[in-house]
């Protein structure tokens, strides 16, 4: 069976530094994808960033770089320059390709970023 | 990236009623949708999974008859809530994916109060 592991409920990082959020994963298929989603207070999921299994390099979008451990089974995210806007709830989340493309979430990490 | 609108954003209802949400894939077609169920404070659990014109996969420990799911075009999944209780107050999120599309994308998310 397919597990996500976050094991920060909360975080606090001061505005302008970078965080590491951790994500460890458990899954016997060699397809799959990895993403990181931010939740604000309003609810809405917004996409941050994605990994596919086959990639050769960590992906990296703006701000946000995904460091990918194949073997360690590990995904976390790290976010730069840290801003105030970016306070939220993190999800780490897994989708198997051969199970439909369910996406499978983690626990989720609170980030408060301190002025 | 692809929009997903869902609707209502909140509602309010009375113990014993059914409720009904909507979730709209506006620039796409959207294959297969997904809803979620959120708790404060808690990640999103996976309900049930819906194809178009296909009847819907539910998760284990979901009811069926309680959380009707109807995907019967390609831009459009609605889920019902029968006979709501207080305990099925909770945040419900729908994601939406095209057959193209790597990753999923989410609507606004519905507020469900039972009161």
């Amino acid at each position: 069976a397919q597990k996500i592991t976050q094991t920060q409920p909360g975080m606090f990082v001061q505005e302008k530094e970078a965080v590491t959020l951790d994500c460890t994963y458990d899954t016997s298929d060699p397809s799959y994808g990895l993403f990181w989603y931010k939740q604000p207070s309003s609810g809405e999921m917004i996409f941050l960033i994605y990994q596919g299994s086959y990639d050769q390099q960590n992906a990296t979008e703006g701000r946000y770089s995904l460091n990918f451990q194949k073997a360690r089974k590990s995904a976390n995210l790290v976010i730069s320059a840290s801003q105030l806007g970016d306070s939220a709830m993190y999800f780490c989340a897994m989708r198997d390709l051969n199970q439909g493309g369910k996406l499978i979430f983690g626990q989720g990490t609170e980030l408060s970023v301190k002025p | 990236g692809a929009v997903v609108s869902q609707h209502p954003s909140w509602v309010i209802c009375k113990s014993g009623t059914s409720v009904k949400i909507e979730c709209r894939s506006l620039d796409f077609q959207a294959t297969t949708m997904f809803w979620y169920r959120q708790f404060p404070k808690q990640s999103l659990m996976l309900m049930a999974t819906s194809n178009e014109g296909s009847k819907a996969t539910y998760e284990q420990g979901v009811e069926k008859d309680k959380f009707l799911i109807n995907h019967a075009s390609l831009t459009l999944s609605t889920l019902t809530v029968t006979s709501a209780h207080p305990e099925d107050s909770s945040f419900y999120i729908c994601s939406a994916r095209g057959i193209l599309n790597t990753e999923a994308f989410f609507g606004q998310g519905t507020r469900l109060t039972v009161v």
